[in-house]
């Protein structure tokens, strides 16, 4: 039978523009997040990551934002560059090295 | 320091063979961790060994199996290979098996079952 693909949400952005990627989690309980971004043909590789004891953290042009009360994250990225085009995925840790990916957000980044 | 190594990088295999992927973790880490990402379902959780012990396994049949040494290098195995089967094989590695510690990939391993 035909094979269907996830659909990807998708955030297109002009170079240099600011990126917001937004993620929305269910488990109240979540204590610990993380996001990785995905080049084609390459593995997930980290970008930063925060625990719930925490609302805010930055990393090296990006932002992470943590709002437990609408169980809400999203990273932001400083100055898109064309190097920031790839999928974005937000992983909530769970209680073990077990990571729960969802479908992820495709960012493309429009010279 | 050298990232997650996995090997071999693209394989093709034909239905009904068995397949053996391997992994080095970061150096001085204990867990790895195995995750399949194809373009339907998404990146899923195989399993995760620490310490040569499998700590958490996925929904995935019997066919998928995996074993860590004692120098924390992993396999995993897929027997009696389905079409279905071709995807990205990824591995992944921390210090700790508990929740909190950063979790590295490497670039995975792409089998196609023909």
């Amino acid at each position: 039978g035909e094979s269907v693909g996830l659909h990807l949400p998708t955030l297109s952005v002009q170079e240099g523009d600011n990126s917001i990627i937004n993620c929305a989690y269910s488990n109240s309980a979540s204590d610990y997040f993380i996001w990785y971004k995905q080049e084609s043909g390459k593995g997930p590789q980290f970008i930063i990551d925060i625990r719930s004891n925490m609302d805010k953290r930055q990393g090296q042009r990006v932002t992470v934002l943590l709002n437990k009360t609408v169980k809400h994250l999203s990273l932001q990225i400083a100055a898109t560059q064309p190097g920031d085009s790839a999928v974005y995925f937000c992983v909530n840790g769970g209680a073990t090295n077990k990571l729960i990916f969802g479908t992820g957000t495709l960012l493309a980044v429009q010279p | 320091k050298a990232g997650v190594t996995q090997t071999p990088r693209y394989l093709i295999k034909t239905r009904g063979q068995q397949v053996t992927l391997s992994c080095s973790p970061i150096s001085g880490h204990r867990s790895v961790s195995w995750y399949q990402q194809t373009p339907g379902q998404g990146l899923q959780f195989l399993f995760e060994y620490f310490s040569e012990t499998q700590r958490n396994k996925g929904n995935f049949p019997g066919r998928f199996s995996g074993r860590q040494f004692s120098n924390s290098r992993s396999e995993m195995n897929v027997s009696t290979l389905e079409l279905g089967d071709s995807a990205l094989y990824l591995c992944a590695s921390s210090l700790r098996t508990d929740s909190g510690n950063t979790i590295y990939f490497g670039e995975g391993s792409w089998l196609t079952v023909v």
